[in-house]
């Protein structure tokens, strides 16, 4: 799996509580990505960064934060998490360059989180 | 508002069919199209496209992208219960938010099922 590790795997968390989920990457790479995935709508993009300290929304961006301090951490956190926020979470790297942009998308293992 | 439709959402076959999943699109500032293979855990890359009536094929799967038609198609020959999988599609798009970043839309996915 090409340097990703997202962690926890698994949370189970009450409605109203903050929750951040963390991706690391080893491979150095200058984007990356959260996604939700959720039966019937496939993948979403939440946030993406291009580079430390810079990010910007995706389409489905609202209850959600992000924040990319180091190249190799993005971190998602859900301010005060809600019944809707359930869902496997996806974080993806490119090494997309800005002038080829020919790079595939590679992705963690997710994180599976219950909103109770 | 980018979007991508797959056909069919699922299929069933027998060993040793051959398989042919579709995805259309309509997008601003087109790049590439992307196909990935997810089974339990994280969607793999399989293929990119970028250019149209140049096959791309790895074994017994291929793809073919039609930029004049907005479509591609993934032929999978010979189909082994190991190919029994979700497939998505994905096309990259340029977005110009100053960073010159790119983005992917995620169409919902085919469920192939193949059966001994």
């Amino acid at each position: 799996d090409a340097g990703i590790t997202q962690s926890p795997r698994h949370k189970v968390t009450e409605t109203g509580t903050p929750v951040t989920l963390r991706c690391h990457q080893t491979e150095n790479h200058r984007y990356m990505y959260w996604y939700r995935q959720d039966p019937g709508h496939g993948l979403r993009l939440i946030h993406y960064s291009y580079g430390v300290k810079d990010t910007d929304k995706g389409e489905v961006s609202d209850g959600y934060s992000v924040s990319r301090s180091k190249t190799e951490d993005f971190l998602l956190t859900l301010e005060s998490a809600t019944s809707s926020q359930t869902s496997v979470y996806f974080c993806a790297i490119s090494d997309k360059d800005r002038g080829t942009g020919n790079s595939p998308l590679h992705f963690g293992n997710g994180t599976r989180l219950t909103v109770t | 508002e980018d979007k991508v439709v797959q056909s069919p959402l699922s299929l069933v076959v027998h060993e040793g069919d051959t398989v042919t999943l579709n995805c259309s699109y309509e997008v601003t500032n087109f790049r590439s199209l992307l196909w990935y293979k997810q089974e339990k855990k994280a969607p793999t890359f399989l293929f990119m496209l970028t250019s149209s009536g140049i096959e791309k094929k790895s074994g017994r799967l291929s793809s073919i992208l039609d930029k004049k038609e907005l479509f591609s198609i993934l032929n999978i020959t010979a189909t082994q219960t190991g190919d029994s999988a979700v497939y998505l599609c994905a096309v990259e798009s340029l977005r110009y938010s100053g960073a010159g970043s790119y983005q992917l839309t995620f169409g919902k996915g085919t469920k192939l099922s193949v059966i001994p």
